[in-house]
């Protein structure tokens, strides 16, 4: 079965902090992982896209990394700021179809 | 560049009518097209894959005769929900892709609310 948990389902942290949100999959015969941005009420935005031979993807202060074997990616979000605050989707993607995590919903207190 | 649009964004419709949610691809030709459902604080479903030119495939237990998909072009697909009721209510996304990469671009979404 084709799954993708995001954990914690809910995070809220003072501004500034480090953080680290994660997403597992359950089958490591993935094509790419996609981290999305959603605000409340929004479409997407797309955060990063990582290849099924990459390791990692940086942007900005966004850092995101995957391990096919242990099916796990993370996304860093260093030195937060209250704008970071939204529901960030993790995605597996497999020749064209992606398959949502629940999401992970971050508030950043200024 | 990659810039989806939907239209409408929010409709209002009366329960038992149909509505029409366009997804356009405004810089790129979307060989693929996608559409997915959203219910409040949950994540996205994926209802259907469209190709240009081709029927959609729908995804398990989603009604092909309700949702209606067209994509009759490389940069337009439509989805028409047929006598809508109250619990079609969600927001519909929709997304394309070039087919080079695989990687999807969203469009804004649209709010359905079925009175």
């Amino acid at each position: 079965k084709q799954e993708v948990t995001q954990i914690p389902a809910a995070l809220s942290v003072p501004e500034g902090e480090n953080l680290v949100l994660n997403c597992s999959f359950t089958d490591s015969a993935i094509y790419n992982l996609q981290w999305f941005r959603q605000d409340p009420g929004k479409g997407l935005t797309s955060l990063l896209l990582i290849q099924s031979s990459q390791r990692e993807q940086t942007s900005g202060r966004l850092n995101a990394s995957l391990d096919k074997s242990s099916g796990r990616s993370t996304l860093y979000i260093a030195a937060s700021q209250p704008g970071d605050s939204a529901t960030y989707l993790c995605a597996r993607g497999n020749t064209g179809k992606l398959i949502f995590g629940q999401g992970t919903t971050l508030q950043v207190k200024p | 560049g990659a810039v989806v649009s939907q239209h409408p964004s929010r409709v209002i419709c009366k329960s038992g009518t149909s509505v029409k949610i366009e997804c356009r691809s405004l810089d790129f030709q979307a060989t693929t097209m996608f559409w997915y459902r959203q219910f409040p604080k949950q994540s996205l479903m994926l209802m259907a894959t469209s190709n240009e030119g081709s029927k959609a495939t729908y995804e398990q237990g989603v009604e092909k005769d309700k949702f209606l998909i067209n994509h009759a072009s490389l940069t337009l697909s439509t989805l028409t929900v047929t006598s809508a009721h109250p619990e079609d209510s969600s927001f519909y996304i929709c997304s394309a892709s070039s087919g080079s990469s695989y990687e999807q671009y969203f469009g804004p979404g649209t709010r359905l609310t079925v009175t």
